[in-house]
């Protein structure tokens, strides 16, 4: 079956250590997304990625950073540097330019 | 930047009714799409219907249905005959209908609307 896998779904991470977060999709989709979600907001994006080996800064991409280095898979590191981390992300994906984004099952991080 | 505003933190329904979820957005683009996602308590963000600007005519999508009213920036979710599957958080978001390198690729998210269905 196609679609969008992320691993862990939950995440425990000590105070200053780094954690990286995966996003794999067999849907041959061209562009790949990290978005958090936090209780009584909306998703915000994070890093956006329209093609290997390029990604773009979204809105809080502050203590994140991401790589391309396939099409398939887009992961996520948050570092000591983010300074609020507990939270859930969610990857997604999209197929051409007009089309919409398909989303994972999400990854719950806790910073203990 | 785009806004989009849900004001209905939570809503409810009675099972087989119909109940409509608001949304309203603020843009300066003519051309962009709108969607609404729904998230049961799996988490999983999953889209119910989406809508092109550039089309009068409003999506429809089995049991679920939008309002579009362009020149007042609305766009209403209608859920018909409500089932016990429908509660969920629903999301309404807006994309720019262009893509390029500035900043329009991102889909922008309202705060959602917890619906709860009562049996």
């Amino acid at each position: 079956d196609g679609g969008i896998t992320q691993s862990p779904k939950y995440l425990f991470r000590k105070e200053g250590q780094n954690v990286t977060l995966s996003c794999e999709q067999n849907l041959n989709h061209d562009a790949m997304y990290w978005y958090r979600q936090d209780p009584g907001q909306g998703l915000r994006l994070i890093y956006y990625s329209q093609i290997v080996n390029d990604f773009q800064k979204g809105d809080i991409a502050e203590g994140y950073s991401v790589s391309r280095e396939k099409k398939e898979s887009f992961p996520l590191t948050v570092t000591s540097a983010q300074k609020n981390p507990t939270a859930f992300y969610l990857c997604a994906s999209r197929l051409g330019t007009y089309n919409e984004q398909f989303f994972g099952p999400g990854t719950r991080l806790t910073v203990l | 930047a785009q806004t989009v505003t849900q004001s209905q933190p939570e809503m409810s329904v009675q099972e087989a009714e119909t109940v409509t979820l608001s949304c309203t957005y603020d843009t300066s683009e003519s051309d962009y799409y709108l969607f609404w996602y729904k998230q049961p308590p799996s988490r999983q963000m999953i889209l119910v219907i989406r809508q092109e600007a550039y089309k009068q005519q409003n999506a429809t999508e089995n049991r679920f249905s939008v309002n579009f009213q362009k020149a007042a920036k609305s766009f209403s979710l209608k859920i018909s005959d409500s089932q016990l599957g429908d509660a969920a958080m629903y999301f309404c978001a807006y994309r720019s209908l262009f893509i390029s390198n500035f900043g329009n690729e991102k889909l922008t998210f309202g705060t959602g609307t917890r619906l709860t269905i009562i049996p």
